[in-house]
């Protein structure tokens, strides 16, 4: 049981270039997030999903897409990257519903835009 | 705006005492407050949660405090334990459950043998 498992574990990408993050679950949860981490500060949510087909924007989703095809999978797209999305990035998921807020999260993207 | 604040960067204690990690909030829609811990390296893991309509919650060695009135909540962390060297980050949603949360900066916790 692998729980959330995202690739890569890190990246440097050139000014412009674009990548999609890639986040796996294997717990048949419903939900899946997407969270950003700044050095110093919390974890901020981009995108989420209640269920495949279903997205929705978060708190900071500007410069982000995201698809979620399958209950499994959760891409996160980066198009025009710029030094402003150098972060650690973290895919989550929850079964939803009175379980919705306990969060399993995978170990993180670190992404450095240059 | 800051939201949900963790006052505190760092906190060191000895192993076996009491550690006590505060969070403040500001916005009074949030009725569902959560502790995630987070090694290095690792995704935050879940440990502890409590309901706006409480105001304490115990699972073990861990217990939350709720003061609505103040906007602060408070972990207990009672023997603290070598182990529980982590960074604790204090979580809020609005409306219950959605896993929509909004998160303070963590605090490190360093608990000394």
């Amino acid at each position: 049981n692998a729980g959330v498992t995202q690739t890569p574990k890190f990246r440097i990408l050139k000014i412009g270039q674009s990548m999609t993050l890639q986040c796996a679950q294997d717990m048949n949860h419903n939900y899946m997030y997407w969270y950003r981490q700044d050095p110093g500060m919390g974890l901020k949510l981009i995108y989420y999903s209640v269920g495949a087909g279903i997205t929705d924007k978060g708190e900071v989703p500007n410069g982000y897409n995201v698809s979620r095809s399958t209950t499994e999978d959760f891409p996160l797209r980066l198009e025009l990257a710029a030094p402003s999305q150098t972060s650690v990035y973290f895919c989550a998921s929850s079964y939803g519903l009175e379980m919705a807020n306990v969060l399993t999260f995978g170990a993180g993207s670190r992404l450095t835009v240059l | 705006d800051q939201q949900v604040k963790q006052n505190s960067p760092s906190l060191s204690v000895q192993e076996g005492r009491i550690s006590i990690l505060n969070c403040d909030y500001t916005n009074s829609m949030f009725d569902y407050f959560l502790w995630y811990k987070k090694y290095p390296a690792e995704g935050p893991t879940f440990l502890i949660s409590i309901s706006s309509i409480k105001d304490k919650n115990e699972d073990g060695r861990f217990t939350v405090f709720l003061n609505k009135s103040a906007k602060h909540l408070s972990l207990h962390i009672v023997p603290s334990q070598p182990g529980d060297s982590a960074v604790y980050f204090c979580a809020a949603s609005i409306r219950g459950n959605t896993g929509k949360l909004i998160f303070g900066q963590g605090t490190t916790l360093q608990v000394k043998p």
